[in-house]
């Protein structure tokens, strides 16, 4: 079945830790994307990245990394540095012709306490 | 700049009943609008996409349609079931394909 993946489900970390997120598809999509959904809030797109080796920052990529070295995998990296990591993070793909046209991971839980 | 609202917020009915989820835009120069759904702690579905020159999809008991010029789209689910209990999703895309999520309309639907 193809899909994209996201691991663990729930994740909790202490407050200063480093914790990274995984993403995974195998859709033959060039582009893949991390979104943080949080209550009252729409998504919010942190980055995206359209091919291999380039990513381009989102709308809040304060405080995240990311890496694409391989056209499957989309690693996020919340640093110490986001002030307010705790949220849902939802990870998307899609082929380049219809970047509007996304498919969804079910999501990460990160609690920073 | 291209804003996306979603009414009601919350939406409870008995089962059985037709409804209607609205979702606003304010820039007509949309490039399509899609529907998605979210059950709790989970990922988002996609439900319906409207492409700018449609005026409606359906898809089962699911009916969504476009208006631009009112700058309005409708997600209409007939004869609704407690399996449709969730929350909604209403996104937008602009010419330079951006999306822009609307909060989301949560549906309960009680047996």
């Amino acid at each position: 079945d193809g899909g994209i993946t996201q691991s663990p489900k729930y994740l909790f970390r202490k407050e200063g830790q480093n914790v990274t997120l995984s993403c995974e598809q195998n859709l033959n999509h060039d582009a893949m994307y991390w979104y943080r959904q949080d209550p009252g809030q729409g998504l919010r797109l942190i980055y995206y990245s359209q091919i291999v080796n380039d990513f381009q920052k989102g709308d809040i990529a304060e405080g995240y990394s990311v890496s694409r070295e391989k056209k499957e995998s989309f690693p996020l990296t919340v640093t110490s540095a986001q002030k307010n990591p705790t949220a849902f993070y939802l990870c998307a793909s899609s082929s380049t012709r219809k970047a509007h046209e996304q498919y969804f991971g079910p999501g990460t839980r990160l609690t920073v306490t | 700049k291209q804003e996306v609202t979603q009414i009601p917020a919350a939406l409870s009915v008995p089962e059985g009943e037709n409804l209607v989820l609205n979702c606003s835009f304010t820039d007509s120069a949309i490039y399509n609008l899609q529907w998605f759904r979210q059950d709790p702690g989970k990922g988002l579905t996609s439900l319906l996409l409207i492409q700018s020159s449609q005026r409606e999809q359906t898809s089962g008991r699911l009916n969504a349609s476009l208006d631009k010029s009112s700058g309005r789209s409708t997600l209409y689910i007939a004869a609704s079931q407690p399996g449709d209990s969730a929350t909604y999703l209403c996104v937008g895309a602009g010419n330079n394909r951006k999306l822009i999520w609307g909060l989301g309309t949560s549906l309960a639907v009680n047996p």
